[in-house]
């Protein structure tokens, strides 16, 4: 069956900006979760969603947002970006909730000048 | 706040050495699951450990959870060149509420 998939895979915006990354989980799967890997901090849990609810949040402030829509799709927006926003977003879903074993796609790559 | 730390960050060694890959933490885990990235891709599961002090093995692959549930580790025997990426330990926190993941620990197979 596919993977999840995730897009835009790369790209560059300016200061102030805003980005909006989208991601399709596995046929199936309820459960989706971002993630912020950088150099210096690794792998920064951002949220999940389950049933378009969601279910947990890491500690990002409120610039980072997300959504999860019926057919269990999400998106992740950024609003004022800022240099050190500057990372790979990697989508990962799960059959279950919480700590099930999760399913990463390729990742969005951002770049903010 | 759960921490998981891991060492070595860096390994780089010559084929057909071994290594091990420690994982550690103040915490404990209901259960810790291996990952590993490669350049361009998202992490990939290798295995979840569940019980204190089970050991499981994929082919040149030893993982093991603490007795305590704090800490794993995981064991390459004699490396080969494919198994360079970054190895990424994770834990389902107390609550099993979410995944928590370690700094990772990037390594080179050196031919």
């Amino acid at each position: 069956k596919a993977g999840v998939t995730q897009t835009p895979r790369y790209l560059i915006k300016t200061r102030g900006q805003q980005v909006t990354l989208s991601c399709s989980p596995i046929s199936g799967h309820r459960s989706v979760s971002w993630y912020q890997q950088t150099p210096g901090q690794g792998l920064q849990f951002l949220f999940e969603y389950f049933s378009e609810t969601q279910r947990n949040k890491g500690n990002f402030p409120g610039r980072f947002s997300g959504r999860q829509f019926s057919n269990s799709r999400s998106e992740m927006n950024v609003s004022t970006l800022e240099l050190g926003d500057s990372a790979l977003y990697l989508c990962a879903s799960s059959l279950l909730e919480g700590a099930g074993e999760l399913f990463f796609g390729e990742g969005s790559r951002l770049t903010v000048l | 706040t759960q921490l998981l730390e891991q060492s070595p960050q860096f390994l780089s060694i010559q084929e057909g050495e071994n290594l091990t890959v420690y994982c550690n933490s103040s915490s404990v885990f209901s259960s810790l699951q291996w990952y590993r990235q490669e350049p361009g891709e998202g992490p990939v599961l290798l295995v979840t450990v569940v019980t204190g002090g089970e050991v499981k093995k994929l082919k040149r692959l030893t993982f093991q959870f603490g007795d305590a549930r704090k800490d794993s580790s995981l064991h390459i025997t004699a490396a080969q060149p494919g198994d360079t990426g970054l190895y990424l330990c994770a834990g389902a926190d107390s609550s099993a509420s979410k995944i928590i993941f370690g700094s990772g620990t990037r390594l080179s197979i050196r031919p």
